[in-house]
């Protein structure tokens, strides 16, 4: 079973800021099935990228991804007032279970 | 557009049973595979089964191999998950989302209370 360990637990922001969130494999993830979503109070996650740097229908282009093996990353560029929310690493594809990473909280400072 | 709604949750006793559905449309159901992913109160994400499009196998998180059965029916587009001998630490809103290697569309959730 791969573990996915996310950094920081927290981070307190201002909107504008750019943010870098870490997702890191206890092994190799396999040809980058490695997945980024939000979730905010109250709400289902939602999809933001796929293939560790692809990303969903309908995601602005203030967030990225990048990445390979163990080690991947999640980059908002300037955080807007809906980007405060919990952000989730997620790899597939490979032999399940496919798990989660704990979660990184982005709030506002 | 694509709809995943769960049904079914509630509180139960320890020990007891409950039966999740997830009805599904705007999508060819029989194409994908579907995951269920559970959230217990103010915790992360835990992924917890599988199923492929015929409903020939699952797989399932340890802990609740042997007590959870992940089934589908494709004339009817659901989904199910019984649930047996829960315990207190299944307590969460239980998701079925769509499995596209990813998953890249989910329901809103219910809630299962295990306790006395």
């Amino acid at each position: 079973e791969i573990v996915l360990t996310q950094s920081p637990g927290t981070l307190s922001l201002s909107p504008g800021e750019r943010v870098t969130l870490s997702c890191r494999a206890s092994q190799s993830v396999s040809s980058n099935y490695l997945a980024w979503y939000q979730q905010k109070p109250g709400q289902a996650p939602r999809l933001l990228i796929y293939g560790a740097s692809s990303r969903a229908t309908g995601i602005p282009d203030r967030f990225s991804g990048s990445g390979s093996g163990t080690d991947f990353t999640l980059t908002i560029t300037r955080l807007e007032p809906e980007d405060f929310a919990v952000y989730f690493c997620h790899h597939y594809g490979s032999s399940p279970p496919h798990t989660f990473g704990g979660g990184t909280k982005v709030e506002i400072k | 557009e694509v709809q995943l709604v769960e049904s079914g949750g509630g509180l139960v006793q320890p020990g007891g049973s409950l039966r999740l559905s997830c009805a599904a449309s705007g999508f060819t159901f029989s194409n994908y595979f579907m995951t269920w992913v559970r959230q217990a109160p103010g915790k992360g994400l835990e992924w917890v089964a599988h199923i492929n499009q015929v409903g020939s196998k699952s797989y399932y998180v340890d802990s609740v191999k042997g007590r959870f059965t992940f089934s589908r029916d494709n004339a009817k587009n659901s989904l199910y998950l019984q649930m047996n001998s829960l315990r207190a630490e299944d307590t969460a809103i239980y998701y079925c989302a769509r499995e596209n290697w990813y998953l890249d569309y989910w329901g809103q959730g219910t809630l299962v209370t295990v306790s006395s």
